[in-house]
């Protein structure tokens, strides 16, 4: 069972449309992580949220930590081509844990 | 800055084999973590090291084991080598344990069990 939940696990869209993956747990967090990863890399650290209720952006990217930091939501506005990936998301329990992963798919 | 390096970027080794992975974290940085990446289980902690200790492990069995230098690399090393075994191992370091906020992953390594 994995104490960070991922939804959806897969997510094929067109260029230009909009989306929004979730990360949910049971356990409350201290600070919790975004990754994106592209095959073959290691992941790459888009963004931290420590506040409950703390909404960061990046670009087209928006990140939101639940009131509770319990759960996080990414919502991506006018999805391109070069957001194809697995976007991962993590949190510190004692050790890091990582949910799943969304899987990505933006076609041109 | 240099990013975190791993070597081998591709191993493949036969089952009972031993292997060991080599991490070279980013200049400065003192703590180095260790990862498994798999289709099925995604990503599962190891063990993290900090000033050639081992601050942290992971629910890993004890074939699994790893070791830091002096200068921060890091090795992790697996015995008897098994077909569950195959997966992405990925290092990560940040300047000091604890901060993984700031934590920046290398390539990893992609081992192959036959």
């Amino acid at each position: 069972t994995q104490l960070l939940e991922q939804s959806p696990q897969f997510l094929s869209i067109q260029e230009g449309e909009n989306l929004t993956v979730y990360c949910n747990s049971s356990s409350v967090f201290s600070s919790l992580q975004w990754y994106r990863q592209e095959p073959g890399e290691g992941p790459v650290l888009l963004v931290t949220v420590v506040t409950g209720g703390e909404v960061k952006k990046l670009k087209r990217l928006t990140f939101q930590f639940g009131d509770a930091r319990k759960d996080s939501s990414l919502h991506i506005t006018a999805a391109q081509p070069g957001d194809t990936g697995l976007y991962l998301c993590a949190g510190d329990s004692h050790d890091m844990r990582f949910g799943a992963g969304t899987r990505l798919t933006v076609k041109p | 800055k240099a990013g975190v390096t791993q070597t081998p970027r591709y191993l493949i080794k036969t089952r009972g084999q031993q292997v060991t992975l080599s991490c070279s974290p980013i200049s400065g940085h003192r703590s180095v973590s260790w990862y498994q990446q798999t289709p099925g289980q995604g990503l599962q902690f190891l063990f993290e090291y900090f000033s050639e200790t081992q601050r942290n492990k992971g629910n890993f069995p004890g074939r699994f084991s790893g070791r830091q230098f002096s200068n921060s690399r890091s090795e992790m090393n697996v015995s008897t080598l098994e077909l569950g075994d195959s997966a992405l191992y990925l290092c990560a370091s940040s300047l000091l344990p604890g901060q993984e906020w700031e934590q920046f992953f290398g390539p990893g390594t992609r081992l192959t069990v036959l």
